[in-house]
């Protein structure tokens, strides 16, 4: 059964806190990436992975940071350093004809 | 000048109306075009996936591009109550996708 999974659903950050958002795919797909998603703008990129061991910042990179150690996992953390971090975050895998498919989602809250 | 531009909406229509979402692009550059639904609460679904101009058609659903106007629509026939959510529409260019952002729609049964 592929897909792409994401945990968790919810996570709350305290101010000062550094969070790690989990995202794992069994696709067999390079390329992966991280968005967030705001109401009313749209889906923002945040970082993109294309092979293991490299990756790129998007137009929203600063506050976090990523990893691609393996093929099917690149975890995304937020960091104290983004101000503003409450937002549903988005993980898409590709193949290479371009078409991305999504996981479920992680809803970050600061409490 | 966003790369892509949607109607925001929000849309409401009744139950078995015909209902047309749309977006233009500032690039012709663009080589892939797709459309994504999502309901709330959960990531996007891939609806639709063409990379020529015309129409693609897929049960209730047809995807139109029109390249010489930079102009996407889809097309959704006998509109469902199961059809309400959030339809964005994405243009791929070098592996990264442009999102538009979103078109909110509603069918009243």
């Amino acid at each position: 059964d592929g897909g792409i999974t994401q945990s968790p659903k919810y996570l709350f950050r305290k101010e000062g806190q550094n969070v790690t958002l989990s995202c794992e795919q069994n696709l067999n797909h390079d390329a992966m990436y991280w968005y967030r998603q705001d109401p009313g703008q749209g889906l923002r990129l945040i970082y993109y992975s294309q092979i293991v061991n490299d990756f790129q910042k998007g137009d929203i990179a600063e506050g976090y940071s990523v990893s691609r150690e393996k093929k099917e996992s690149f975890p995304l953390t937020v960091t104290s350093a983004q101000k503003n971090p409450t937002a549903f975050y988005l993980c898409a895998s590709s193949t290479p004809q371009e078409t991305q498919y999504f996981g479920p989602g992680t809803r970050l809250l600061v409490l | 000048q966003k790369e892509v531009e949607q109607d925001p909406g929000p849309l409401s229509v009744p139950e078995g109306a015909i209902v047309s979402l749309n977006c233009t692009y500032s690039n012709s550059a663009f080589q892939y075009f797709m459309w994504y639904r999502q309901y709330s609460r959960k990531g996007p679904e891939l609806l639709m996936y063409t990379y020529s101009s015309g129409n693609k058609e897929d049960g209730r659903f047809t995807a139109q591009v029109d390249k010489s106007s930079k102009y996407i629509s889809l097309f959704i026939r006998d509109s469902q109550p199961s059809d309400s959510a959030t339809y964005l529409c994405a243009i791929s260019r070098a592996n990264n996708l442009f999102f538009g952002t979103g078109t909110r729609l509603t069918v009243i049964p």
